[in-house]
């Protein structure tokens, strides 16, 4: 079946410690998106990759970077996280981008920062 | 701007109960909304998809909801709960896909 995958499910990281979270789809989507979701909250958008092209919310903090190396796979990379920064990830595909088009979730990764 | 908003973050029925689950977006939103659920430690799973075709949209899992452009509302219904329908439910829609806040559904046996 066609899907999202996301690796590892549960992540725990030291305070300030770099960590990557990777996500793959083999949906074959142009664009991907990571949220993060914080408890009892919506999914906050952090950025989204439209082929390479990389939008960032204006939001967003600096601690947080990704990378597509390629259609399958993008990498959620957090420099040095702190605290405020355990909450669950979650990485979305869409097929193009524009109001239509619905996402596909991958089942998430929830981030522990000690 | 645009907005989604939902109305009662929690909502509590008895199992075989009608579930009803409020969504109302501003007008500045696109006509495309969505629902969404996610169950715990889960990401969000597509529920229905309205996309102008007809305004009432049914989806899986027995849930339909209703587009009403004059009350600019779309809520989410189904006739008779079951427990494993216990969830977070989002509601989405606009440009950049905005989430409502979601509502927290508790179904009693």
């Amino acid at each position: 079946d066609a899907m999202v995958i996301q690796n590892p499910r549960y992540q725990v990281t030291q305070f300030g410690k770099p960590v990557t979270l990777s996500c793959s789809q083999t949906l074959n989507h142009n664009v991907m998106y990571w949220y993060q979701q914080k408890s009892s909250q919506a999914p906050k958008l952090l950025f989204h990759y439209y082929d390479k092209d990389f939008n960032n919310e204006a939001d967003t903090p600096d601690n947080f970077q990704s990378r597509r190396p390629n259609t399958s796979f993008c990498f959620l990379d957090i420099r040095s996280p702190g605290l405020g920064d355990a909450a669950m990830y979650l990485c979305a595909t869409s097929r193009l981008t524009g109001s239509s088009y619905e996402q596909y979730f991958g089942p998430g990764t929830r981030l522990t920062v000690t | 701007a645009q907005s989604v908003t939902q109305l009662g973050s929690h909502v509590s029925v008895s199992e075989g109960a009608l579930v009803l689950l409020r969504c109302n977006y501003s007008s500045s939103v696109p006509p495309y909304l969505f629902w969404y659920v996610q169950y715990p430690n889960q990401g969000l799973q597509l529920l229905l998809k309205y996309t102008s075709a007809a305004t009432l949209v049914k989806g899986i899992n027995g849930f339909e909801a209703e587009f009403k452009k004059s009350e600019t509302s779309f809520h989410l219904t189904k006739p008779s709960a079951h427990m494993s329908d216990a969830a977070e439910y989002f509601c989405a829609g606009g440009f950049k896909t905005i989430f409502g806040a979601g509502t927290r559904l508790f179904v009693k046996a």
